[in-house]
């Protein structure tokens, strides 16, 4: 089945930029809606963005002049970019798959970003 | 957009129900399904509830979705509660394109 998998550094400095990759096995990102959710330590979840494998793009407006979302079909992965980072950004951050309006499954397993000098 | 609030906690009694309200700050419940979430401490969310009432395969029955048009809510209604039921559930839905998450709620099996 398709298997989602998160990676990227796991401590990024303030004002700096953001950098996250979701590989996809099992299935190819030539079709479905690819979805960044964030959780911060302790609280809700956060819906950051999608992108389509058309290259076409969504963005929460609370993130959207910082984030950019990109996805590589011969790789078979899509990326998250978000700049000025500051602590706020301290997160979870999960990729996730959704076929329009239906739910997101699968999730990754997600990966803790951590702003901090 | 519009916001979708959840109680931050309720708890239970094993074999009782628990019912989990989302408000919909503006326009209609009705208008865009609503999705539920399940998260287990340190594991990712799994789907229990989407198109606002259907189960996904391998979902037990004693959970069920339900909407409101009066209260402007949408209902996970979870019975005969188990000890594996506790965890944060969260309602979703969407609105042009953007999805919008509630802000979870903790169920507690006493």
């Amino acid at each position: 089945q398709v298997q989602l998998q998160e990676s990227g550094p796991g401590l990024v400095e303030p004002s700096e930029t953001l950098s996250l990759t979701c590989t996809v096995s099992g299935g190819s990102v030539n079709r479905y809606y690819w979805s960044w959710i964030r959780q911060a330590p302790g609280k809700g979840l956060e819906w950051l963005g999608f992108i389509y494998h058309t290259g076409s793009t969504n963005y929460n407006p609370s993130v959207e002049s910082r984030v950019t979302l990109s996805i590589d079909t011969s790789k078979n992965q899509f990326s998250l970019r978000m700049t000025s980072v500051t602590v706020a950004d301290t997160a979870i951050y999960y990729c996730a798959r959704h076929d329009g309006y239906d739910p997101f499954d699968p999730w990754g397993q997600g990966t803790l970003v951590t702003v901090s000098s | 957009n519009f916001l979708l609030t959840q109680p931050h906690s309720v708890s239970e009694s094993p074999g009782k129900t628990v019912t989990i309200p989302c408000t919909r700050s503006s326009g209609s419940i009705a208008s865009n399904y609503v999705l539920w979430y399940q998260q287990r401490p340190g594991s990712s969310p799994t789907t229990v509830i989407y198109d606002d009432n259907q189960r996904p395969s391998g979902v037990p029955d004693r959970f069920s979705g339900s909407i409101d048009t009066s209260s402007n809510s949408a209902y996970l209604i979870v019975s005969g509660l188990r000890t594996e039921d506790e965890a944060d559930y969260y309602c979703q839905s969407y609105d042009s394109n953007h999805w919008i998450f509630g802000g979870g709620t903790k169920v507690t099996v006493l």
